[in-house]
């Protein structure tokens, strides 16, 4: 297996801009993680998804954020309008239900300017 | 919060001296989990320790978790060069459904 396969892997965009950044879990895992990692705060859990549906999205951190996760195989995190403040580096992670180690991908570098 | 604590935040050491970080948290939990993560990469789970159990042992990683002082250590023995990178705890926490990370150790193993 690939692994988790997330793209881009950096991206650089103006502010206002919309952004969307792209996650393919691991094939047969059906939980679904996004997250955030800056310097100041750290690892930063914005929303998952079980069975494709959102369980939790209280980490995200206003309108400004959307995640959808249409099928088993895609998910999306939009951002728009961006700030300079969501610099930071996306990170997409899967699991299978029935074991507590997640995967995560190699993560997208956003840059907000 | 809910987020565990990592001890030291830098730790930085010569090769094959061993390398111990501990993790602090605060609600009950179901188990721990230790994930390390190399400068621009994403974090790869290391071992996990469930919330019955006192020690457990991969290569040469060793972890312990003491429930009633809510708090686990890392010990890496024999350290390499290759094990420079930061290292998370994170908490599967009872009647949650996600992991919940520290803040996390950067080891710096000097060869």
């Amino acid at each position: 297996d690939a692994g988790v396969i997330q793209s881009p892997r950096h991206e650089v965009t103006e502010m206002g801009q919309e952004v969307t950044l792209r996650c393919k879990p691991i094939s047969g895992h059906n939980s679904l993680f996004w997250y955030r990692q800056t310097m100041m705060r750290g690892l930063e859990l914005l929303i998952y998804f079980n069975n494709n549906v959102p369980i939790d999205d209280s980490g995200m951190p206003e309108d400004r954020f959307s995640a959808k996760m249409p099928n088993a195989s895609f998910s999306t995190l939009k951002i728009q309008p961006s700030e300079p403040r969501d610099s930071a580096v996306y990170f997409c992670a899967s699991r299978q239900t029935r074991t507590y180690e997640q995967y995560f991908g190699p993560g997208t570098r956003l840059t907000v300017t | 919060s809910q987020q565990g604590e990592e001890d030291p935040q830098a730790l930085s050491i010569q090769e094959g001296e061993n390398a111990t970080m501990n993790c602090s948290y605060k609600t009950s939990i179901n188990n721990l989990q230790w994930y390390r993560q190399n400068s621009g990469r994403g974090l790869v789970h290391l071992i996990l320790i469930r919330s019955n159990e006192r020690e457990k042992h991969s290569g040469r990683l060793r972890v312990t978790l003491d429930t009633s002082k809510k708090s686990s250590s890392l010990l890496i023995t024999a350290s390499r060069a290759a094990d420079t990178a930061s290292y998370f705890c994170a908490t599967d926490q009872t009647g949650a459904n996600n992991l919940f990370f520290g803040t996390g150790t950067r080891l710096t193993v000097i060869p």
